[in-house]
Parts: structure tokens; sequence; C-alpha cells
């Protein structure tokens, strides 16, 4: 039972270039959600999704900044024209579907995106 | 808005020690409150979870305890080992159950054999 696959664990992008991350949930989860740790802070909520569905994007810079979660397929997140704030670990999380209140949530290992 | 503090930033105990780091959150309207490990390079660990109801839990030699009207937290280990050095964060949820957690910058623990 693999747990939540992220990919590439490390990216290395040029100013003004795209970065695409993508996560798998665990076998059985239906809810994603993405977080950033920028460099000696805290991780930060970005973004919660479900299947074709943008739950909360609360946390989402507003611009340059997006994600999915396709009906088939891994949940990606899309940095457009990445700057050198933009390098940091971004951990993605997956849980079952709520039935009532919060529920646990799986992380995976983390993408770490340097940008130069 | 929900701000959650972690001291001390980082601690070096000898092994066998047992030693208790510290959280706190401004908003105690919460939903649950977790502890978990972090490796470097690797993702986040689980190790406990509190709702907002309970005041302890236990795992091995793990005990996490919340007082959520002062908004305090303690994560307790017993007898320390070089396998616990890691960094350790705390997160609490909000009391709407959302998934979107609040997390703290992180005690980062040595265990010197």
């Amino acid at each position: 039972n693999a747990g939540v696959m992220q990919n590439p664990r490390h990216l290395v992008r040029r100013r003004g270039q795209e970065a695409r991350l993508r996560c798998s949930p665990m076998k059985g989860h239906s809810h994603v959600y993405w977080y950033r740790q920028l460099p000696e802070e805290g991780l930060k909520f970005m973004v919660y999704l479900q299947k074709e569905n943008i739950i909360d994007e609360s946390g989402m810079p507003k611009e340059r900044f997006s994600a999915e979660f396709p009906k088939e397929g891994p949940s990606i997140l899309r940095i457009q024209q990445v700057v050198r704030g933009d390098s940091a670990a971004y951990f993605c999380a997956s849980s079952r579907q709520m039935v009532s209140g919060a529920n646990v949530l799986t992380f995976g290992a983390g993408s770490r995106l340097t940008v130069l | 808005k929900q701000e959650v503090t972690q001291i001390p930033a980082a601690l070096s105990v000898p092994e066998g020690e047992n030693l208790v780091l510290n959280c706190s959150f401004t908003d105690s309207a919460i939903y649950n409150l977790q502890w978990f490990r972090q490796d470097p390079g690797k993702g986040l660990t689980s190790l406990l979870l509190i709702q907002s109801s309970q005041r302890e839990q236990t795992s091995g030699r793990l005990n996490a305890s919340l007082d959520k009207s002062s908004g305090r937290s303690t994560l307790y280990i017993a007898a320390s080992q070089p396998g616990d050095s890691a960094t350790y964060l705390c997160a609490v949820s909000p009391q709407t159950g959302a998934n979107n957690l609040f997390f703290g910058t992180g005690t980062r623990l040595t265990v010197i054999p």
C-alpha cells in the first residue's frame, strides 16, 4: 500500500520557467491538499481539492499558481514564470472522504523546488 | 488569524533524558491538534492526534497534552533515543473541522548518543 507519492522529489528551474509538481494520493483517498514550506518557516496551507473540484484555495497566491485534480491521474500543482521566492518544499497530503469533522492527513515526502 | 508557535526552536539532549516540547496557539477554537515528526528530506509522520475534547494522548514513549482554553500543548518524550532526532511539528485544525492545518515552525531535536 504505497503512501502519498510525489514527483519529482527535486526540481531545478530558472527564473521564468514553469514548474509542475505531481501528487498521487494514497489508494482509497479522494481528497488532496497542497502545503508549502518556505525555508525556516512552517508549512502553510495552499489548496484543497477533490476529483475535478477545487474546494478551498484560500492559501494559493493570486497569480502564477494553479492546481488541479483530474478525474484520472495525479493532482498537479503548476507554477508559471517561477521566481526565486518560489523556492520551497511543496508537500502533498491526502485523506479519505470526510464523513464528519477533520480527517487524518497522510503526507508525501515533498517536492523540493529550487529556482536559480 | 491562527498563529502557532513552538518553543524551543532547537534542543539537544543526551540519550536517555526525558524532554518536553511546547506548542502554543492563539485561537482556542480548534477541532484537533496533531504532533508530527519530520525527518530531513522526508515527509511528515503523524505521531499523535488530540481531539479538542480530549486532554491527552499517549503512544509508546510519547505523551501529548492539550489545554485548549490556554492555547497550549506539550509533547513529552520519555527516555530519548538517537533515533528520536528529527523536527517535531505541531499543527491545529480550525473548529470547522476543515483540513487546512496551521503549523508551527517546529522544534529541531538532537539526541546525543
